[in-house]
């Protein structure tokens, strides 16, 4: 069965520091791998997904097949940056295959 | 940005009684989805909906739950006798086939059985 792995539950960085947030999944054959935010008091929402390979908000995150990873990566971490942050993996690009949640990291940005 | 929305925002109910969680997903979208989160604990999901019947489900959605889309809009989650493990966050998705994978949640309602 497909599992995501989210190491740490909380990770505390100080404004303008890097922030890594940590994703391993477990998947034999292609996934498809997201990050989704959950800001305060916000709905949960996509962040970015591999395939894009996009930049949204400063971060990025590449999918790494060998370590079977996808950490989140920031180089200087925002205050507003401060959330709950889920990695998830999908196995069917194109289909209905239900999303698979890691238990999530809350990232704290110090002033 | 069109949204999902889901009410009751909040849901409090006696154990064994029957709840219904609503949904309105983004018009144009087609599948649809219903997650949970237990406090302290990741997002599971429950069950997948498309073409006006479910097309996955997780062994969490037994026989006390049901999904429905009564009419072009809404998109509802029934808990036929709830305990007290029923207790979470219960969220709503939808997406379609022009936004691939992307999904969009509504802002859940917290359902508590006492």
């Amino acid at each position: 069965a497909q599992r995501v792995t989210q190491p740490e539950k909380l990770l505390s960085v100080f404004k303008g520091a890097p922030v890594e947030l940590k994703c391993n999944y477990s998947y034999s054959g292609s996934p498809e791998l997201f990050w989704y935010v959950q800001y305060s008091r916000q709905r949960l929402q996509l962040l970015l997904r591999h395939i894009s390979r996009e930049s949204i908000k400063g971060f990025t995150a590449d999918l790494n097949k060998g370590e079977t990873s996808f950490h989140l990566k920031k180089p200087f971490a925002q205050e507003e940056d401060s959330a709950m942050y889920y990695c998830a993996l999908s196995t069917d690009y194109s289909g209905n295959t239900p999303l698979v949640f890691g238990k999530g990291t809350r990232l704290s940005v110090i002033a | 940005e069109p949204e999902v929305t889901q009410t009751p925002s909040h849901q409090v109910t006696q154990m064994g009684q029957e709840v219904i969680l609503r949904c309105v997903p983004i018009s144009n979208h087609l599948y649809f989805y219903w997650y949970r989160q237990i406090l302290g604990q990741k997002v599971e999901f429950l069950v997948s909906f498309y073409n006006n019947e479910i097309s996955e489900k997780s062994e969490i959605f037994d026989d006390q739950f049901s999904v429905e889309r009564p009419d072009g809009s809404n998109f509802t989650l029934k808990i036929r006798s709830t305990k007290l493990e029923d207790s979470a966050m219960y969220f709503c998705a939808s997406s379609d086939p022009g936004t691939g994978r992307k999904l969009f949640f509504g802002s859940g309602t917290q359902l508590s059985v006492l």
